[in-house]
């Protein structure tokens, strides 16, 4: 089975607004992790990153925080455009995996104006 | 300008036929990727390749074939044992372990 999966699947928001999109992974073994974004009907695009000797990272308007005790990811978008509206998957990876990336699910963040 | 291609962008096949998509990559990545991806549903790995001449099954391999002749292509085959070929493939590479994939823009393949 998956060991990444996203909380909610979808999650609307107002424009202007901060959305947070989370995901929960189970192989406390993954020391590297990836979030997406995919529009439809294309590839998806690589958002952040972040390895499991931080906590935090930032880019711009993204941020994502990493928890590894209760092995949860969250990403951060501030101040929500309506070209945010996509879907996002988070994927980790772990050196028993070698290159391979596990998937979750996604969500779908709609943004209103 | 790097990057990865995929073609075609739709096919359309006939039930019992096998047919070939192609990834290529010109950004000197060492792996290559194949995903399938359902309607509302997240991506499940179906070969990948770590270095030329050597590939991998993912979780989904059955009725899938692959080669890994030149590092910088990575075609697909779906074969008539596929039993729901019809999806969203995407192709994807990276450099090594600890680096983000980069994809291509998919190919979407249906079969009737």
């Amino acid at each position: 089975g998956e060991s990444v999966g996203l909380h909610l699947p979808t999650l609307s928001v107002q424009e202007g607004d901060n959305s947070i999109i989370n995901c929960a992974y189970s192989n406390s073994a993954s020391d590297y992790f990836i979030w997406y974004k995919q529009e439809s009907g294309k590839g998806p695009q690589f958002i952040i990153d972040i390895r499991s000797n931080m906590d935090k990272r930032q880019g711009q308007r993204v941020t994502v925080l990493l928890n590894k005790t209760v092995k949860h990811l969250s990403l951060q978008i501030a101040a929500t455009q309506p070209g945010d509206s996509a879907v996002y998957f988070c994927a980790e990876n772990s050196k028993q995996a070698g290159t391979a990336l596990i998937f979750g699910k996604g969500t779908t963040l709609s943004v209103s104006s | 300008d790097g990057g990865i291609t995929q073609s075609p962008k739709y096919l359309f096949r006939k039930e019992g036929q096998n047919v070939t998509l192609s990834c290529e990559q010109n950004l000197n990545h060492d792996a290559m990727y194949w995903y399938r991806q359902d309607p509302g549903q997240g991506l499940r790995l179906i070969y990948y390749s770590q270095i030329v001449n050597d590939f991998q099954k993912g979780d989904i391999a059955e009725g899938y074939s692959v080669s890994r002749e030149k590092k910088e292509s990575f075609p697909l085959t779906v074969t008539s044992a596929q039993k729901n070929p019809t999806a969203f493939y995407l192709c994807a590479s990276s450099a090594r372990r600890g680096l983000e994939q980069y994809f291509g823009p998919g190919t979407r393949l249906t079969v009737t």
